[in-house]
C-alpha cells in the first residue's frame, strides 16, 4: 500500500458543527502533516507529528485541533470554524530517517464552511 | 527561513511548444527537491531531484537539479491542453521535527490549442 488516504472528500459545516477530518497511511511513515490550501495558493503548513508525537504547530488557531491516536493513523478535529477557513486540507506522510526524502500526498478534504 | 521562489508566476502557450519552468531555493538542510503538477485536486507527483546535474525524465516532462546555483528547471516539450495545471516546485529538508517540504508559489501553465 503505497497510499494516503482522506475522508471525508468534501466536508460542508456550519460555523457551529464540529468534524473530524481523517487520513490513513500503512506505509510505516513515522511522520505525518497537516496541510491547507487555499485557493491559487501553495500549500500551506499546520501541523507535524513525529513518531505521533506533535513537533510542528504553525501558530494554528485552537478551533484546529490535531491527533494521532497511531503511528498509520491522524485525525484534524474542527470546531466553531469561520467562512475564511474554508480550503483544501491536505495530509502527507514521510519517512522519519535523514537517509529518506520523499513525500506521500493524500488526495484532500475539500472543506466549505457555511 | 527556508524559501523556495518560482518564475514566471504564470505562463500562456500554444499546443506543441515548450515550456521551462524555473525554480530557485535558499533552505537549510536540502535534501531534495520536488515537482508537483496540481490541477483541481491535490498535487500529483512528478520529480524527486537529490542530486545535481541528473536529469530526471517522464515523457515530455524532464528536470534537473544544480545544487551549485541552488535551483531546477522543469522542461514541457510538444506541450498540450492537458498539461495546463499549476506547477509546485518544493523543496525538502532535514530538523529535529522530521523532513519539512516548504512549497514555492507556483507557475500557472495554461495550454491554448
Amino acid at each position: 500500500d503505497t497510499e494516503v488516504t482522506q475522508t471525508p472528500k468534501h466536508l460542508v459545516m456550519g460555523m457551529t458543527n464540529k468534524k473530524s477530518l481523517k487520513c490513513e497511511q500503512h506505509m510505516g511513515h513515522r511522520a505525518m502533516y497537516w496541510y491547507k490550501q487555499k485557493a491559487k495558493k501553495p500549500p500551506e503548513l499546520m501541523f507535524v507529528y513525529s513518531y505521533e508525537k506533535l513537533s510542528i504547530n504553525e501558530s494554528v488557531p485552537s478551533r484546529f485541533s490535531p491527533e494521532c491516536p497511531n503511528s498509520s493513523l491522524l485525525n484534524l478535529h474542527l470546531h466553531a470554524l469561520q467562512p475564511e477557513d474554508s480550503a483544501l486540507y491536505l495530509c502527507a506522510s514521510s519517512q522519519r530517517d535523514r537517509d529518506s526524502a520523499g513525500y506521500t500526498f493524500g488526495s484532500g478534504t475539500r472543506l466549505t464552511v457555511v | 527561513e527556508d524559501k523556495v521562489v518560482q518564475s514566471p508566476l504564470s505562463l500562456v502557450v500554444h499546443e506543441g511548444d515548450t515550456v521551462t519552468l524555473n525554480c530557485s531555493y535558499e533552505v537549510t538542510n536540502f535534501r531534495s527537491l520536488l515537482w508537483y503538477k496540481q490541477e483541481k485536486k491535490a498535487p500529483t507527483f512528478l520529480f524527486m531531484l537529490t542530486s545535481s546535474g541528473i536529469e530526471k525524465k517522464s515523457g515530455r516532462l524532464s528536470s534537473i537539479l544544480d545544487k551549485k546555483e541552488l535551483s531546477s528547471i522543469l522542461n514541457i516539450t510538444a506541450t498540450q491542453t492537458g498539461d495546463s495545471a499549476i506547477y509546485l516546485c518544493a523543496v525538502g529538508t532535514f530538523n529535529n521535527a522530521g523532513n519539512m517540504l516548504t512549497f514555492g508559489g507556483g507557475t500557472r501553465l495554461m495550454v491554448k490549442p
